[in-house]
């Protein structure tokens, strides 16, 4: 069992649809982060998470350190939002991430 | 904001040739950059953790004398595929965070596409 699972692993909705990505880890961590690559490849941190909720825009991310879970949300989703999304946890002590399989996100108009 | 550059975007060369790669942090010091490789529709798999001054920290599986890691200063570690294979044809990215700072986040390169003929 892979220390970080995201679901799901590929998501198509419709433009203004909400949309939630969900990620669950086995390990205690210092830190979880939420990235978006984008189809030529080059990532994006979006959030990086110790507890509770952060904002920025039409995202939101959330994290329950109790029950190990974190989930990514995006509001009014656009086609620009269509990318991969994946969540990486830092283990407690650890300087690495350790990366979910990501979540395949496409948006259409 | 803080800006990791890799450089090159995009490489085609042929068997035998060796690669090398730039990850150079822009704006901050990193004393340890990350190197990646990723596979199409995969996730991101370290290959190694590049430590400033010292020796490279390869992953389980990874050849160290395939894979030079070099970082010899606080803002530039290279990647150099030697002698690569077409085997070696992947997606290559690096990542650093400001090593002057607590509790910062990871800062991506844009990657750099590696086909070998």
């Amino acid at each position: 069992k892979n220390e970080v699972e995201q679901s799901p692993q590929n998501l198509t909705a419709q433009e203004g649809e909400f949309i939630t990505i969900n990620c669950s880890y086995s390990v205690g961590i210092s830190a979880l982060h939420w990235l978006q690559q984008h189809p030529g490849g080059g990532i994006v941190s979006l959030f990086m998470l110790s507890s509770g909720k952060k904002k920025h825009g039409r995202l939101i991310a959330t994290i329950n350190i109790q029950e190990k879970h974190s989930s990514l949300h995006i509001t009014a989703s656009h086609p620009r939002d269509s990318a991969v999304y994946i969540c990486a946890v830092r283990s407690e002590g650890a300087q690495k991430l350790v990366f979910g399989q990501g979540t395949r996100l496409t948006i259409n108009p | 904001g803080a800006v990791v550059s890799q450089h090159p975007s995009r490489v085609i060369c042929k068997s035998g040739t060796s690669v090398k790669i730039e990850c150079r942090s822009l704006d901050f010091q990193a004393t340890t950059m990350f190197w990646y490789r990723q596979f199409p529709k995969q996730s991101l798999m370290l290959m190694a953790t590049s430590n400033e001054g010292s020796k490279a920290t390869y992953e389980q599986g990874v050849e160290k004398d395939k894979f030079l890691i070099n970082h010899a200063s606080l803002t530039l570690s290279t990647l150099t595929v030697t002698s690569a294979h077409p085997e070696d044809s992947s997606f290559y990215i690096c990542s650093a965070s400001d090593s002057g700072k607590s509790n910062q986040p990871q800062h991506f390169g844009d990657g750099t596409r590696l086909s070998i003929l």
